[in-house]
């Protein structure tokens, strides 16, 4: 069981260009998020989903896109960085309880973290 | 706006000592809070989940507990052990929808001396 896997651990992208953070979960997990940890500041919610064809913005959502075509991938994509996007991000997943989840419960599980400097 | 305040920022200790971290959050309408922990360069692991309706959890060593008509947890660590070492975050939910409204600290740097 591999729980939440997010790739790449560390990038290093130049002003302008695009990538994409890749996140996938095998605990069939209905929803998930995307986060950003910067100094100082906590952790804020970029871009979330409560089950396939489903996604909504978090606190944070500019200058990324998402998308969930299947329950188990949910990948972050910046479509043009800047060096404001420099940040550790990290992805998680819980069962949700708007299809059915355990109320009260929704214990998150997070990725390992992916390192993005922009220059 | 939620907001959520962890004091201190870091704390050390000598091994085996019991120790407290606090949180605070502003708004008392929540439907869970959260302790996590996050080792450097790691993701975050959930320690102890109290929801709305309950007082305390406790998990081995450690308990967490809630006065929401106050805006305040703690997180009790018995016997330290210098394993223990990492950052404690806690984060507060608001829906009862799910994870989307969940509102984190900044997290206390605890360091346990050996």
């Amino acid at each position: 069981n591999a729980g939440v896997t997010q790739t790449p651990k560390f990038q290093v992208l130049k002003t302008g260009q695009s990538m994409t953070l890749q996140c996938a979960q095998d605990m069939n997990h209905e929803y998930m998020s995307w986060y950003r940890q910067d100094p100082g500041m906590g952790l804020r919610l970029i871009h979330y989903s409560v089950g396939a064809g489903i996604t909504d913005q978090g606190e944070v959502p500019n200058g990324y896109n998402v998308s969930r075509s299947t329950t188990e991938d949910f990948p972050l994509r910046l479509l043009s960085a800047a060096p404001s996007q420099t940040s550790v991000y990290f992805c998680a997943s819980s069962y949700s309880t708007r299809t059915g989840g355990v109320s009260g419960a929704n214990v998150l599980t997070f990725g390992a973290g992916s390192r993005l400097t922009v220059l | 706006k939620q907001e959520v305040t962890q004091i201190p920022a870091a704390l050390s200790v000598p091994e085996g000592e019991n120790l407290v971290l606090n949180c605070s959050f502003t708004d008392s309408a929540i439907y869970n809070l959260q302790w996590f922990r996050q080792d450097p360069g790691k993701g975050l692991t959930s320690l102890l989940l109290i929801q709305s309706s309950q007082r305390e959890q406790t998990s081995g060593r450690l308990n967490a507990s809630l006065d929401k008509s106050s805006g305040r947890s703690t997180l009790y660590i018995a016997a330290s052990q210098p394993g223990d070492s990492a950052t404690y975050l806690c984060a507060v939910e608001e829906s009862s929808f799910g994870n989307e409204k969940l509102t984190f600290g900044t997290g206390t740097r605890l360091t346990i001396i050996p």
